[in-house]
């Protein structure tokens, strides 16, 4: 079964500080995945997407790393901002029909 | 302006009615979808249409269908409204065909449905 795992489901960090959310998946074949951030009650916006050839994309503060061979990814926020709090998804795509399998998410609390 | 945008934003009604819920995406894209987010903040794809065809999560009760009155607009009809349909639903929109499935779902801003 097609399957898209987050951890941890949840953590509070301290504003300036770092933090590393994983994306475990089973999807096959693999096509590419994304990763997108969800401000409450707002829809989701995509922060990268990764391609099996690539390793590691950024976007500002925010880096994604592939490990195609272990079927990992994660998400790397440096330097957090209170505007960082939010739900981060994974979505990984299959290549044969296209589908999408999204995520439970991880939701992230910056505290001052 | 907004790029993909949805009406109304919050849904309160009781069982057994009949709602819609409006979508319009001003983007070009050629492809639009619906996704239920539930309360355990899971997104589910439920329908992905062009004005070519229709896919269909064979999960969605037959009580929602899509209505697309032209290709910058994708409603979501549910009839005979249940508890279990509460959650909050999003429209998105891409334009397909880009090599390696590498288009970018734009998400509307949902729409809290809650049925009493």
């Amino acid at each position: 079964k097609n399957q898209v795992e987050q951890s941890p489901q949840s953590l509070i960090i301290l504003e300036g500080k770092n933090c590393t959310l994983q994306c475990n998946y089973t999807v096959s074949p693999f096509s590419n995945l994304r990763w997108y951030k969800q401000d409450t009650g707002r829809g989701p916006v995509s922060l990268t997407i990764m391609t099996f050839s690539e390793n590691t994309k950024s976007n500002g503060r925010y880096t994604a790393t592939l490990d195609a061979d272990t079927k990992q990814s994660s998400l790397h926020i440096t330097a957090s901002q209170l505007s960082d709090s939010a739900s981060y998804i994974c979505v990984v795509r299959k290549a044969a029909g296209n589908k999408l399998t999204f995520g439970g998410g991880t939701r992230v609390l910056v505290k001052p | 302006d907004t790029a993909v945008s949805q009406t109304p934003k919050y849904l309160v009604t009781q069982m057994g009615n009949d709602k819609s819920i409006k979508c319009e995406q001003n983007l070009g894209h050629d492809t639009m979808y619906w996704y239920k987010q539930d309360s355990k903040k899971f997104l589910k794809i439920m329908f992905s249409y062009n004005n070519k065809e229709l896919i269909i999560n064979e999960t969605v009760p037959n009580r929602f269908s899509p209505k697309s009155p032209d290709k910058a607009h994708l409603n979501l009809h549910i009839n005979s409204l249940e508890l279990g349909d509460s959650a909050v639903y999003f429209c998105a929109s891409s334009q397909v065909g880009l090599a390696g499935g590498t288009d970018t779902q734009y998400f509307g801003p949902g729409t809290r449905l809650t049925v009493l």
